[in-house]
Formats: structure tokens, C-alpha cells, sequence
């Protein structure tokens, strides 16, 4: 069955350190999505792709980057980690035009 | 920008009671609506979809949602709550100009009390 895998499922860092959350979609989906969820926010979207080498800001990109080497990553860093991105951060895929999100488990990160 | 808001951060109801979960979408019609559930520590599924086909949309576990354009709202119901509907729910529209992606509400969290 296809898929889509997150990792690590939980990250404990420091503040000041690079780090990277990996997602990967086994879907074949031309669109992948990260989100994080924060009690009382719901889910900001932090950055999206529409394809290879497209990458777009969304609602809250400040603080992260993608890069989009392939169909079936996306990978989310955190330039250098800060306490408010303590977080449940979201992977999702959907192909064109269909509107529906796959979600993956989340990874919970926390930055001391 | 296209937007939702969920009407009360939390809903307790009775097993068995009526399920109303409210969502109202921004002005402008969307082409499509999703109400989305999140049982604890697991990612988001699908529970329903509009896309203009018809107002009234069932979806999985006996729930189901109406869109009402008069009144901006796509409300999620079940007849009867049960216990295993306890979790967080989240009512979505497209991103700005319909573009692939979703922009969600701040979620409602269900309790069911036995």
C-alpha cells in the first residue's frame, strides 16, 4: 500500500542547531505539504511543493526551508532550532486538482 | 484569503447524543470543503468531502455534513455519538485562488462522556 513516512518520530535538540525532518510518499504525488500543529493554532501550513526543484512559503516559513530533489521527498530544516518551534510537525501528499491530503504520523520536536 | 472558523474549541456530548460540530467558511464558495479527524498521536484522515456535486455529504463512521451557502457553513453531524468518536476534528478549505493545498480551522476537540 502506499504511503507516507515521517522520521524521527520524536526529536529532543538544542536551540541553535540545524535540524532536518524527514518525509517520503510512496503516492507518486506531484504535491507535498509540511505543517505544524500547535494547541489553539490548528495547522499552519510552513512550506509546500508542487513538483521538483518548486518549493513556496506558506503561513508560517520563517525559521525553515524544503528543497525538492525528487517526487518522493521532502525534507523540512530548521536553519537553527528556536524554543517556539517546539512542535507536532505534519508531512501530507495529495495529487493535482483533487484537493484530498495524506497525512503522515507527525514528528513531535522539541527544542531546549 | 480563503479561511474556516470552527465554532467552540471543544464539544462534550453524551454516548449516544447528537454530534454538531460547526465550521464556517469565508465569503467567497470554495470549490471544495473537508472535515478531517485526528485520533491521539496519529496523523490526519479524511473523513468527509464537498466539491458542489451535492449539499449533503456522507462520510465515513456515520458522519456526515451540509453545505449551506446562505449561511456560509459546512457543519459536521452524527445521529449518535459514540466512544469512539473522542478526538480532534478539523473543518478545511483550498488555499487562496483554489490552489492545491489546504488551510485548516483550529480544530474542535470531541469528548465523549459514557
Amino acid at each position: 500500500d502506499a504511503e507516507i513516512t515521517q522520521s524521527p518520530r520524536h526529536k529532543i535538540t538544542e536551540t541553535g542547531r540545524q535540524v532536518t525532518l524527514a518525509c517520503h510518499q510512496t503516492w507518486n504525488h506531484n504535491n507535498m505539504f509540511w505543517y505544524r500543529q500547535d494547541l489553539g493554532h490548528g495547522l499552519r501550513l510552513i512550506h509546500y511543493s508542487y513538483g521538483v526543484q518548486d518549493t513556496n512559503k506558506g503561513e508560517v516559513s520563517d525559521g525553515y526551508s524544503v528543497s525538492r530533489s525528487n517526487t518522493e521527498d521532502l525534507p523540512l530544516t530548521l536553519e537553527s532550532a528556536a524554543s517556539s518551534q517546539t512542535s507536532v510537525y505534519f508531512c501530507a501528499s495529495s495529487a493535482a486538482r483533487t484537493g484530498e491530503l495524506f497525512f503522515g504520523e507527525g514528528s513531535r520536536l522539541t527544542v531546549l | 484569503a480563503q479561511s474556516v472558523t470552527q465554532l467552540g474549541s471543544h464539544v462534550s456530548v453524551s454516548e449516544g447524543a447528537l454530534v454538531l460540530l460547526r465550521c464556517n467558511y469565508s465569503s467567497s464558495v470554495p470549490p471544495y470543503l473537508f472535515w478531517y479527524v485526528q485520533y491521539p498521536n496519529q496523523g490526519l484522515q479524511l473523513l468527509l468531502k464537498y466539491t458542489s456535486a451535492a449539499t449533503l455529504v456522507k462520510g465515513i463512521n456515520g458522519f456526515e455534513a451540509e453545505f449551506k451557502k446562505s449561511e456560509t457553513s459546512f457543519h459536521l453531524t452524527k445521529p449518535s455519538a459514540h466512544m469512539s468518536d473522542a478526538a480532534e476534528y478539523f473543518c478545511a478549505v483550498p488555499l487562496e485562488g483554489g490552489a492545491d493545498g489546504l488551510t485548516f480551522g483550529k480544530g474542535t476537540h470531541l469528548i465523549i462522556q459514557p
